[in-house]
């Protein structure tokens, strides 16, 4: 159960699109279309964003897309907004009925 | 208001046992999956656990396997995670949350404390 890999920061000014991979293996983001992203502020929890890959739930803007291909899910932010400096996890089930978080990303707004 | 509550944090010492309880207002958890994540003072999101609606079907993380156990109470609508063995690397802030969509978390608790130290 490894955490799942993902670039320790990102950057983008307001109105540009920001995107965050995650990358795994063949036993979790590679096996299963269930990956899932979280948005957290400091000191808040965590909020749903993405889930099964690509389905947003209500309420989530829909400048927040996601994707992917093979082992490596992908975030997307676009028309970046101060709002969207946060820390960004993904998540993917995996092997034995688990589920697997990534590394984290914090997104700075310039 | 709608929300997931945490309760049963705390400081223990290395070794000893803890219990966390996990509440629903405003709906009934009893027909949702619910997972236990935590997080590490300055650290990511570690998946914990997770138990299905009955109580049936339960999994864990390599890191707490043997040491904790997930359990509900469908007539008290509550949720537990029971900790034992405690280690120092268990201090975290533990987050329930509601498995509301298919593979993922979709209501988080604001979580509880549980510090292991002398």
């Amino acid at each position: 159960q490894s955490a799942l890999t993902q670039p320790p920061s990102a950057s983008g000014s307001p109105g540009q699109s920001v995107t965050i991979s995650c990358t795994g293996t063949n036993r979790d983001v590679g096996r299963y279309n269930s990956v899932s992203w979280y948005q957290q502020h400091p000191g808040k929890a965590p909020k749903l964003l993405i889930y099964e890959v690509t389905k947003r739930p209500s309420g989530v803007p829909d400048r927040f897309s996601g994707s992917k291909s093979g082992s490596t899910a992908s975030l997307t932010v676009s028309g970046l907004q101060a709002e969207d400096e946060a820390d960004y996890y993904c998540c993917s089930f995996a092997a034995s009925n688990t589920y697997v978080f990534g590394t984290g990303t914090k997104v700075t707004v310039l | 208001e709608v929300q997931v509550v945490e309760s049963g944090g705390g400081l223990v010492q290395p070794g000893g046992s803890l219990r966390l309880s996990c509440a629903a207002s405003g709906f009934t958890l009893n027909t949702h999956w619910v997972h236990w994540a935590r997080q590490a003072p300055g650290k990511g999101l570690e998946w914990v656990s997770q138990i299905d609606p009955n109580g049936n079907g339960r999994s864990y993380a390599d890191s707490v396997t043997g040491r904790f156990t997930t359990s509900r109470d469908n007539a008290e609508s509550t949720v537990y995670l029971q900790m034992n063995s405690l280690r120092p690397e268990d201090t975290a802030v533990y987050y329930c949350a509601r498995g509301g969509v298919l593979y993922a978390v979709d209501m988080w608790g604001q979580g509880t404390m549980v510090t292991v130290s002398s």
